[in-house]
């Protein structure tokens, strides 16, 4: 069982949609989590990390919930330009390797 | 200012042949960290060095892959006797100090032949 797992998706909506992407994780020492995006054929950029209380960045929502040890991500009114493959990423205390997951495809259509 | 760079950007090999990787992290970034993705596979944690010492290489598949960081910049990553399963693009990132944000590079592309 992978680390990290994540529906892979594609996730086909139209533009004004709201999706939602989760992510679940293995190992209960995980103490960091994040969401990159990462663009066909290019490097994973650091999308927002995710509290426990929950955190929101504009149109995007990141929730985690460490007793069902999963990760939430929600984007609201989705454009064309969040057409992008999104990773669920954790780490563990003392630890500085990113654990990721294989991602999950949107794509977003006029 | 400039990011994470890499290269070469692609590198085309033959299966048995020695490659070697090169990334030049943000300046004045004292982690430095590789990783690989495969098709299919996700991104994998290969090594990472704090300075010039590699306190992690849990990750590195086999003794054909070694890397070196000198000068606590430039990192190498060297893949020995290269196999068709090497084909993959090689991330590198960097932060400006452990268990900060990572900052990836372009990666390579390595295709063994």
């Amino acid at each position: 069982r992978k680390e990290v797992e994540q529906d892979p998706g594609p996730f086909n909506v139209p533009e004004g949609a709201t999706v939602a992407f989760n992510c679940t994780y293995s190992n209960s020492a995980s103490q960091s989590f994040f969401w990159y995006r990462q663009d066909c054929r290019k490097e994973p950029k650091l999308l927002m990390s995710v509290y426990s209380s929950g955190n929101e960045d504009g149109r995007f929502t990141a929730q985690l919930n460490r007793a069902s040890q999963y990760i939430s991500l929600l984007i609201r009114d989705s454009k064309l330009s969040d057409s992008a493959t999104y990773l669920c990423v954790v780490t563990q205390t003392g630890f500085q390797k990113l654990v990721f997951g294989t991602g999950t495809r949107l794509l977003v259509s006029p | 200012g400039a990011g994470v760079s890499q290269s070469p950007s692609n590198k085309v090999t033959e299966k048995g042949k020695d490659v070697e990787l090169r990334c030049d992290p943000i300046s004045g970034h004292t982690a430095l960290y590789w990783y690989r993705q495969s098709l299919g596979q996700g991104l994998e944690f290969l090594i990472y060095f704090q300075g010039n010492s590699a306190p992690d290489k849990s990750g590195l598949p086999s003794d054909r892959f070694s890397a070196e960081r000198t000068g606590g910049s430039v990192s190498t990553l060297t893949i020995q006797r290269t196999q068709q399963e090497d084909s993959a693009v090689y991330l590198c990132a960097s932060s400006i100090r452990e268990a900060d944000t990572q900052y990836f590079g372009p990666g390579t592309r390595l295709t063994v032949l």
